[in-house]
């Protein structure tokens, strides 16, 4: 059974840090692309970004919004993706979800496995 | 940036009625787009991909169609725990979601 389950949410001050992490089992996770996906109360999904495997590199690309503050990587080795917020803002209040791109990396994505999402509030 | 449009953003349906959701794309995506169902307090569930195929463990009542531009999720009966939100996506771009309702 493929689970994706996300840790380290909470509330941090503005321009203050945050890691995320997202534990994977069930599939090849070495062999996946990961992103993260975060959505704001009662508000629609945001895409954040997105890793490739060691075979392409673990090339990354961000969404504007985040570009130059947040960083993902992995570890094959624990299975693990990672979300590094610095610099946060009140705007990046969400709740963060990292999910599997179902096919091959170098294809347009689209995302058939979910976790259940962990919060971050950024507030005074 | 390719830009999302859903319609309506909010669809009101009778169980067992027919729901015909739209999706909109400012550029072509081929047939590179997905579609999503998102219920409270819960993540995400892929529906369909590639336009038109179901996901696994998808209702045979979920069907998508479309390429290019012009995207349609249809629920052709609804049932009780399909009143949610869905999303299209392509690429990096999510639709704002449509939220269908109970009528």
């Amino acid at each position: 059974e493929v689970q994706l389950v996300e840790s380290g949410g909470g509330l941090v001050q503005p321009g203050g840090s945050l890691k995320l992490s997202c534990a994977a089992s069930g599939f090849t996770f070495s062999g996946s692309a990961m992103h993260w996906v975060r959505q704001a109360s009662g508000k629609g999904l945001e895409w954040v970004g997105r890793i490739r495997s060691k075979a392409n590199s673990y090339a990354t690309a961000y969404a504007a919004s985040v570009k130059g503050r947040f960083t993902i990587s992995r570890d094959d080795s624990k299975n693990t993706a990672y979300l590094q917020m610095n610099s946060l803002k009140t705007e990046d209040t969400a709740v963060y979800y990292c999910t599997r791109q179902r096919r091959g990396e170098l294809w347009p994505p689209d995302f058939d496995y979910w976790g259940q999402g962990t919060l971050v509030t950024v507030s005074s | 940036e390719i830009v999302m449009t859903q319609s309506p953003a909010t669809l009101s349906v009778s169980p067992g009625e027919r729901a015909t959701l739209s999706c909109r794309a400012s550029q072509s995506v081929s047939s590179n787009l997905a579609w999503y169902q998102q219920k409270p307090g819960q993540a995400p569930r892929l529906l369909i991909y590639g336009a038109s195929t179901r996901a696994t463990g998808i209702p045979a009542r979920f069907s998508g169609s479309g390429s290019g531009t012009e995207f349609t999720l249809t629920i052709s009966s609804l049932q009780s725990e399909d009143f949610a939100v869905y999303y299209c996506q392509s690429a990096w771009t999510f639709g704002q979601g449509t939220k269908v309702e109970i009528k």
